[in-house]
């Protein structure tokens, strides 16, 4: 059965420092894996997505990730972190029900 | 166009009341969920319907049934609300169940405090 599991509840880095949020996936098949952010009081917006094709995905706000089957990750990570990007960050599959199940997520927080 | 909508957006229960939590779509997708979320536990899928006319448990369905009175609509009902119900409730749909590359569509959430 499809699932993921996030690496570290909680990330703190500094503003303009690299961010780096982990994401492996355990699935019999090819899967497609999303990222989800959440912003404080907010819903979950879509940040991006690997379906097919390249492995690096680039999403919103200067966001990528990099499929790595070999290592069943799908890391996150931006280059340089800025104060806005303080939220939470889910990592997400479908199962072969249709059912898209979560991560546990990891809340970034970032230091002036 | 609004997305998804939930209603209530806040809402405090007692212990043994009942609501529903009402959830709407307008993009016309076929696919629709809802989940908990808690501290630590990310979000958990409460219930699932692929389709109109379907329904399907996901992982803490116990203590809620669903309703998917048409294509728009999926709502979430708690019978007897107890406080380990307290979380914040959220509503998706995404377009199709069988194109596992489309993402989901989230609603703002509603937060529940069961006393």
């Amino acid at each position: 059965a499809q699932s993921v599991t996030q690496l570290g509840s909680h990330v703190s880095v500094s503003e303009g420092a690299l961010v780096l949020l982990r994401c492996n996936y355990s699935s019999s098949v090819p899967p497609y894996l999303f990222w989800y952010v959440q912003y404080p009081n907010q819903g979950l917006q879509l940040l991006l997505k690997y379906t097919t094709g390249a492995t690096l995905v680039k999403g919103i706000n200067g966001f990528e990730a990099e499929f790595k089957k070999s290592e069943t990750s799908f890391h996150l990570t931006k280059p340089s972190a800025h104060m806005s990007d303080a939220a939470e960050y889910f990592c997400a599959v479908y199962n072969q029900g249709g059912k898209l199940i979560f991560g546990q997520g990891t809340e970034l927080s970032v230091k002036p | 166009n609004a997305g998804v909508t939930q209603t209530p957006k806040f809402q405090v229960l007692k212990t043994g009341q009942s609501m529903t939590l009402q959830c709407a779509q307008d993009m016309n997708h076929n696919s629709m969920y809802w989940y908990r979320q808690d501290p630590g536990m990310g979000l958990r899928l409460i219930y699932y319907s692929a389709s109109e006319g379907t329904t399907d448990k996901g992982e803490v369905p116990n203590g809620y049934n669903v309703s998917r009175l048409n294509k728009r609509e999926f709502s979430l009902r708690l019978e007897s609300a107890a406080p380990s119900q307290t979380s914040v409730y959220f509503c998706a749909s995404r377009a199709n169940p069988g194109q596992q590359n489309t993402e989901a569509f989230f609603g703002q959430g509603t937060r529940l405090t069961v006393v």
